[in-house]
């Protein structure tokens, strides 16, 4: 059964940094290309960043880049989000979730929770 | 990076059909078949209802279809039902980056 869990979500302060986790299972995790995708609350879905199944691409929204840090250890099935210099803005659910086409999101996290505050 | 364009809401009684439109530009929707749908309750992980445009995934009713022309994407929900009230959000490539619409809450009446 495909699973992933994310985790790493607490309450920090403007400026701070954190590292978000996603633990996969139940696939083959250096086939797939994976994201993070957030939602703050009371508003919609932003995709934040993905890095390719051999972590050679990585991208990121513009909101985002210079700030955060996509990575994944494949010998451990994990992804990560270092995520630097935050704001309040960057309050949200974060999700991880496997591509297996382009943009087929076919698998999600149940999402951890991020609050930026003083 | 603005988000592609949805309706705020759309609405129907049992049985009927809706269409949700999701507009972007010729660097993202109208460059690309690559655009999905997603249905998402509150609380819950979202759910991929469309994907490459047109293609449905094992287990979604066919009573969803995906459909672009152009620019704009649709997708359209036929003989709608109470479980389908739910917000639904497209996404489409963009070129080594991804957009997702604004979001759409479906109402069943």
């Amino acid at each position: 059964e495909v699973q992933m869990v994310e985790s790493g979500g607490v309450v920090v302060q403007p400026g701070g940094s954190l590292r978000l986790s996603c633990a996969a299972s139940g696939f083959t995790f250096d086939h797939y290309t994976m994201h993070w995708v957030r939602q703050a609350p009371g508003k919609g879905l932003e995709w934040v960043s993905y890095v390719t199944g051999d972590s050679r691409g990585t991208y990121y929204a513009d909101s985002v880049k210079g700030r955060f840090t996509i990575s994944r250890d494949n010998n451990k099935n994990s992804l990560y989000l270092q995520m630097n210099s935050l704001r309040t803005e960057d309050t949200a659910f974060y999700y991880c979730t496997r591509d297996t086409a382009v943009v087929y999101f076919d698998f999600w996290g149940p999402g951890t929770l991020v609050t930026v505050s003083s | 990076q603005s988000a592609l364009t949805q309706p705020r809401s759309v609405s129907g009684s049992p049985g009927q059909s809706v269409a949700i439109s999701c507009t972007g530009t010729s660097s993202d929707v109208g460059g690309y078949n690559y655009v999905s749908w997603y249905q998402h309750h509150p609380g819950k992980a979202p759910k991929v209802m469309v994907y490459d445009v047109t293609k449905r995934p094992s287990g979604v009713p066919d009573r969803f279809s995906g459909s672009k022309s152009g620019n704009t994407a649709s997708l359209t929900i036929s003989g709608l039902q109470a479980e389908d009230e739910a917000d639904y959000y497209c996404c489409s490539y963009a070129g080594n980056s991804v957009i997702f619409g604004a979001g759409t809450k479906v109402t069943v009446l």
